[in-house]
């Protein structure tokens, strides 16, 4: 194991609510990334934050968003969520000089 | 912009035989690679990485792969297959200029190793 966790494991939503993802980085990692894994694909790189700032962004719209807090905590926000919403989303962190992401073990979210 | 591509949705290997899994690449700066493997319900899990140096990179659990830049390739490989590493295997590549550090991964090989 990694030493990265998020919290729920699973979620269900239904269309236009509002979700909250979690994740506790490894110890001594500074930089967390967030990607969602649809169905039969590959993760999806959302964005990263190092330093409580948001420093690279993919390409979703500005519903996703995040937070990432002093302890390098981070949480994921997504708003008027959509069906195709529905995806396993990964936490992956590291030390800002050390280029191996690690990652968690994800949280599935399925919206209705 | 950079990608990955792996050209094979699915891998079938004799128990003990050599097994390989392809991955190519395509990044306007020096490539970063990456390996990683997903077991059923679960994250992904590290297994090596090219980032300068010998071509031939050695990872965990027997696993290694080459770096091949004229062909732009990173190819996993494993000398004897066991049926404990049936699992989706995915490539990453990320650009190594500063400052571009999201991966970018393939859509996965499944990999399926017969007793």
């Amino acid at each position: 194991e990694t030493g990265v966790t998020q919290s729920p494991t699973h979620l269900i939503k239904t269309r236009g609510q509002q979700v909250t993802l979690r994740c506790s980085s490894q110890s001594g990692h500074n930089t967390v990334s967030w990607y969602q894994q649809a169905l039969g694909q590959g993760p999806q790189f959302i964005f990263q934050y190092y330093r409580e700032e948001e420093n690279g962004r993919g390409n979703f719209p500005p519903r996703f968003s995040g937070l990432q807090f002093p302890n390098y905590s981070s949480e994921l926000n997504v708003n008027a969520l959509e069906l195709d919403d529905s995806a396993l989303y990964l936490c992956a962190s590291r030390w800002t000089g050390e280029e191996t992401q690690y990652f968690g073990p994800g949280t599935r979210l399925l919206v209705l | 912009a950079q990608s990955v591509a792996q050209p094979e949705d699915q891998v079938n290997v004799a128990e003990g035989n050599p097994l390989t899994v392809k991955c190519t690449y395509s990044v306007s700066g020096n490539p970063y690679l990456f390996w990683y493997v997903q077991y059923p319900n679960r994250g992904l899990q590290f297994l090596l990485k090219y980032i300068t140096g010998d071509n031939l990179v050695k990872g965990s659990y027997g696993f290694e792969a080459e770096f091949n830049k004229s062909q732009t390739s990173f190819h996993l490989k494993k000398p004897s297959a066991l049926v404990s590493d049936s699992a989706l295997y995915f490539c990453a590549v990320r650009d190594g200029n500063f400052g571009n550090e999201k991966l970018t991964f393939g859509t996965g090989t499944r990999l399926t190793i017969i007793p």
